[in-house]
């Protein structure tokens, strides 16, 4: 069964830590996402890759936050400093569009569940 | 305001009954239209994809979209204990692989 891998699965850490979240898609995927769910804003889009490069990070804080996907098998979400605000599951999900043919939906992965204190 | 609105529930049935779940949304250009299901500490799964208005059936699950009146609905009939999870509506402009907003979810529980 073709699944996406996030680790760590928990985190816990002082304010003020630097947090690197990962993320192995499913092989042949080349569209990673980046979520923020929290129970006051649901899910939350905060950056997006084709093809390694980044398509859209408006809904990330810039200050703070930064993705990357070092190769197609790696996305890294990366928050420095930490704030107790971060405190949420992070979730990455991949898909796959190559041309006008497109797979259905993303497929995501458990999350990692970011505690900041 | 945002430009899903899907109603938080919690919304708790007996088994067997119909389920009705809903989302309204405000950008015209939306698409395609999709439901998926979340259980407790796991990621969403997609449920259902449907693209521009219509019905889609799938075994005991329905996906309504009315693009006029901006309106998805998701039905689940003959509902199982094992249908108690978190259903969240998400669309998009474009195809699947690009950028979907997605509702709050609902909040769903089958009583035995």
């Amino acid at each position: 069964d073709a699944r996406v891998t996030q680790t760590p699965r928990h985190k816990v850490t002082e304010m003020g830590q630097e947090v690197t979240m990962r993320c192995q898609p499913i092989l042949g995927h080349n569209t990673v996402f980046w979520y923020r769910q929290t129970m006051m804003q649901g899910l939350e889009l905060l950056a997006y890759f084709r093809n390694r490069a980044p398509l859209d990070d408006s809904g990330m804080p810039k200050d703070r936050f930064s993705a990357e996907m070092p190769d197609a098998t790696l996305a890294t979400l990366k928050i420095q400093p930490s704030e107790p605000r971060d405190s949420a599951v992070y979730f990455c999900a991949s898909g796959s569009a190559a041309g006008e043919r497109t797979d259905y939906g993303y497929t995501f992965g458990s999350g990692t569940r970011l505690t900041v204190v | 305001q945002k430009e899903v609105e899907q109603d938080p529930g919690p919304l708790s049935v007996p088994e067997g009954a119909i389920v009705s779940l809903n989302c309204t949304y405000s950008n015209s250009a939306f698409q395609y239209f999709m439901w998926y299901r979340q259980y407790s500490r796991k990621g969403p799964e997609l449920l259902m994809y449907t693209y521009s208005s219509g019905n889609k059936e799938d075994g005991r699950f329905t996906a309504q979209v009315d693009k006029s009146s901006k309106y998805i609905s998701l039905f689940i009939r003959d509902s199982q204990p094992s249908d108690s999870a978190t259903y969240l509506c998400a669309m998009s402009r474009y195809s699947s692989a690009s950028k979907i907003i997605f509702g709050s979810g609902t909040r769903l529980s089958i009583r035995p």
